[in-house]
Formats: structure tokens, sequence, C-alpha cells
């Protein structure tokens, strides 16, 4: 079965800290990866993505991706956290059939001032 | 613009009891698709709409569950005879167009408690 996997479930940052989330995703072919982030009290909202062409994706708010296809991973980064990034990561893909997304368990990320 | 909207915020059911969660997706989208998140996990594919037609309801847990779109907006989500298993935020999203690469838009949930 398609999976997606996220390896950090909570990480502690100060401000200005850099930070990388890892995700893996479990199959070849054609796919398309998100990051979609969740603040506290609000609904899911999309990152960045991932379809085709360069490899490193540039998001909202300083975040970028960069797909590594031989690894299968979709790495969130951004050089200088801040305190408002306080929120949970979801990474996810897009099924083979193109009909839901696969999401990862997600990472909670909190940042102290 | 008004996004994807979700009612009820909160639902506290018994056991036993049929219980229907509605979505309003963003005005003019195509696509939309239920999930079920559970405590400490990510969501989890339910049912997607092309239209006013079920394409893929392969994640359905069971023929408890039940999904309608009839006029190609409004969704209800549909769970008969509830166990506490049941219990999870149910979100729904929607889609401007088909095909997987096109962001999808999440309401803000319905949180589901099965007593």
């Amino acid at each position: 079965a398609q999976s997606v996997s996220q390896h950090n479930h909570h990480v502690i940052l100060s401000e200005a800290a850099s930070l990388e989330l890892g995700c893996n995703y479990s199959y070849g072919g054609t796919v398309n990866l998100f990051w979609y982030v969740q603040y506290p009290g609000q609904h899911l909202q999309l990152l960045l993505k991932y379809f085709s062409g360069d490899p490193l994706v540039k998001g909202i708010k300083g975040f970028e991706a960069e797909f590594i296809k031989s690894k299968f991973s979709f790495n969130l980064r951004k050089p200088s956290v801040q305190w408002s990034d306080t929120a949970e990561y979801f990474c996810a893909a897009t099924n083979q059939a193109g009909t839901a997304l696969i999401f990862g368990k997600g990472t909670t990320l909190s940042v102290s001032s | 613009g008004a996004g994807v909207s979700q009612t009820p915020s909160n639902k506290v059911t018994e056991k036993g009891k049929y219980v229907e969660l509605r979505c309003d997706p963003i005005s003019g989208h195509t696509a939309l698709y239920w999930y079920r998140q559970s405590l400490g996990q990510g969501p989890e594919f339910l049912i997607y709409f092309q239209g006013t037609g079920a394409a893929d309801d392969s994640g359905l847990p069971n023929d408890r569950f039940f999904a309608v779109r009839p006029e190609g907006s409004v969704s209800t989500l549909k769970i008969q005879r509830t166990e506490r298993g049941d219990s999870a935020v149910y979100l729904c999203a929607s889609s401007p167009r088909t095909g997987g690469y096109n962001e999808q838009f999440f309401g803000p949930g319905t949180r589901l408690t099965v007593l």
C-alpha cells in the first residue's frame, strides 16, 4: 500500500534556528507532493507543492522543500524559524489514481521565543 | 472569498445513532473530498466526488458510511449505527479541478464524538 512517512513526531526549536522536517513516500512513478500546515485553531492550508520541474520548491512564509527522486524524499526546510511557525506540519502525496492525498502522521513544531 | 465550511463544528452522539455531517465547498469547485483524522494521525481519505458522482469511495471503512453530493456542490457524509471507533475529526476539502496535482482547500472539520 502507498504510504507517506514523517520521521519526526515532535520538534522543538528556538527562534532563528534552522528547520528540516523529513518526509518519505513509498512508491515510484509520477508523484505529486505537498506540505500542508495547521496552525493552532486553524484548518489545514497549503505551504508548497511539487508536480514537476525544478526539484527545489519555494512556498509561503520562507519555506522550501527539495524533491529527491532517488531517495523518495520531499524534506521541508526553513533557514530561520519564528515563534509564529509553531504548528503541525503534514507531508502528503497524491495516490497513484490521482484521486486522493495520502498524508503522513504529521510533525508538531514548537518554537520558543 | 468564502472557504470550505462544515457543519456542525462539533457533534456528540450515542453509540448506535445515525449522524449526518455537511460540507459546503468553495463555489465552483468541481472536486470534493472527505477525510477522517484520528488523534495523532494524519488525515485519511474516505471518498472523492467529481461533480455529483463518487469517483473513488475506496476509503470508506465499511457500509455504515455513505456520502452524497446530489447537485454537485454541497455534500453530506452519513454514518449509520455509529461506533465509538468512529470518533474523529471529519474533514472536507474541495478543489477547482479534478486531477491529483491540484491543491485541495480544507474546511475546519467536524469533531465527532461517539459516547
